[in-house]
């Protein structure tokens, strides 16, 4: 098993230009969620999903759009990339929403700068 | 507002010690906590959790303690060792909801030999 995926690794983007970053587990998880890790900010939920056909907004949404269409795969789409929006992304997936004893296994990050 | 809040940056121990982790939440709505490890260029990893009913979890070399009271998470690692080195987050969630976590800013353990 390949566990979590993501791609790409690395982007470089300009100031306005739009990208899909894109999550993909073998595990059969319901639950997806997409976050950014800043330095000295921990990692923050951006969105995540409970189920193919279904997304929801986590703690920092703004300047973000997500899509399941298929339960293996979560897209993490940016429409207008700004600066600010320079961080290293991971997504991550459980089997269920139920946190007891039920942990999110997660993908080796992308790394976005936005110039 | 930062819920979960480690306050050490970074830690060094040498091999063979006790390496302690601490962590603060503020949210008192929170009664699950966990540690994930992370090496740089990979995602983090699960480590050990603890649910708030308990004060004490234990598995192998890691042992997490939680004083509720005083809204305070530890990680004890007996003995450390050189494969430890690595970014350590604490996180929390609330009951069984579509396990929202919210994560601390991690603590950069390093282990001399």
């Amino acid at each position: 098993n390949a566990g979590v995926t993501q791609t790409p690794k690395f982007r470089v983007l300009k100031t306005g230009q739009s990208m899909t970053l894109l999550c993909a587990q073998d595990m059969n998880h319901e639950y997806m969620y997409w976050y950014r890790q800043d330095p000295g900010m921990g990692l923050r939920l951006i969105h995540y999903s409970v189920g193919e056909g279904t997304t929801a907004k986590g703690e920092v949404p703004d300047g973000y759009n997500v899509s399941r269409l298929k339960k293996q795969n979560f897209l993490l789409g940016l429409e207008s990339a700004a600066p600010s929006q320079t961080s290293v992304y991971f997504c991550a997936s459980s089997f269920s929403g139920r946190v007891y004893y039920n942990e999110q296994f997660f993908g080796p990050g992308t790394r976005l700068t936005v110039l | 507002d930062q819920q979960v809040k480690q306050n050490s940056p970074s830690l060094s121990v040498q091999e063979g010690r006790i390496s302690i982790l601490n962590c603060d939440y503020t949210n008192s709505m929170f009664d699950y906590f966990l540690w994930y490890k992370k090496y740089p260029a990979e995602g983090p990893t699960f480590l050990i959790s603890i649910s708030s009913i308990k004060d004490k979890n234990e598995d192998g070399r890691f042992t997490v303690f939680l004083n509720k009271s005083a809204k305070h998470l530890s990680l004890h690692i007996v003995p450390s060792q050189p494969g430890d080195s690595a970014v350590y987050f604490c996180a929390a969630a609330e009951g069984d909801g579509a396990q929202k976590l919210v994560f601390g800013q991690g603590t950069r353990l390093t282990i001399n030999p």
